[in-house]
């Protein structure tokens, strides 16, 4: 069954300090795509950052990069230099590439980060 | 490019009442993916449509329901409003169904039942 874990309800990192939010997930399904989004209080989701199943490289935007480990299935969040206005919550997303192709996410429980100046 | 837009952004409706909530996804997107979000169940699927078709259903009872137009524009509709249906709508475009491609989400309706 699919399934996405994060084990850390809360975080706290002091401004400018890297942070990793921890995501595993459980998939059957060879082909998937795995999501990174914040949402900030005023509950827009943001999206972050993508990695495709079958991509050899981890990936990066800015400063967003997805630590992807396929055998140990996780897809850890690495936030570098954080910023006050990084705090949020965070949200890991998996799709499968189901027969059909679906644009279904399943989410998990989200981790909450708090930046301290 | 504009985002996914949602419209309202708010709304309060009292038990038994019914609701419509509308999408407008992002121009060239021909998905729309509905999700609802509360704090006790977090982040679930709704439905999703392509081209005006419904391809796909969480589950949800029948009093959900959703349509999308010929511009992709997508609404739900919400019947016989429960107090449980309290929540956070988001809608969420991608350009395609199918394969591995980005959703992007709009800043959701705050439904509250009274």
């Amino acid at each position: 069954a699919q399934k996405i874990t994060q084990t850390q309800p809360g975080m706290f990192v002091q401004e400018k300090e890297a942070v990793t939010l921890d995501c595993t997930y459980d998939t059957s399904d060879p082909s998937y795509g795995l999501f990174w989004y914040k949402q900030p209080s005023s509950g827009e989701m943001i999206f972050l950052i993508y990695q495709g199943s079958y991509d050899q490289q981890n990936a990066t935007e800015g400063r967003y990069s997805l630590n992807f480990q396929k055998a140990r299935k996780s897809a850890n969040l690495v936030i570098s230099a954080s910023q006050l206005g990084d705090s949020a919550m965070y949200f890991c997303a998996m799709r499968e590439a189901i027969s059909g192709g679906y644009n279904k996410l399943i989410f998990g429980a989200g981790t909450r980060l708090a930046v301290h100046p | 490019k504009a985002g996914v837009t949602q419209t309202p952004r708010y709304l309060i409706k009292t038990r038994g009442q019914q609701v419509t909530l509308s999408c407008s996804p992002i121009s060239g997107h021909r998905s729309v993916s509905w999700y609802q979000q509360t704090p006790g169940q977090g982040l679930q699927f709704l439905f999703e449509y392509f081209s005006e078709t419904q391809r796909n259903k969480g589950n949800f009872p029948g009093r959900f329901s959703g349509r999308q137009f010929s511009n992709s524009r997508s609404e739900m509709n919400v019947s016989t409003l429960e107090l449980g249906d309290s929540a956070l709508y988001l809608c969420a475009s991608s350009l395609v169904a199918g394969g591995i491609y980005e959703q992007y989400f709009g800043p959701g309706t705050r439904l509250t039942v009274t």
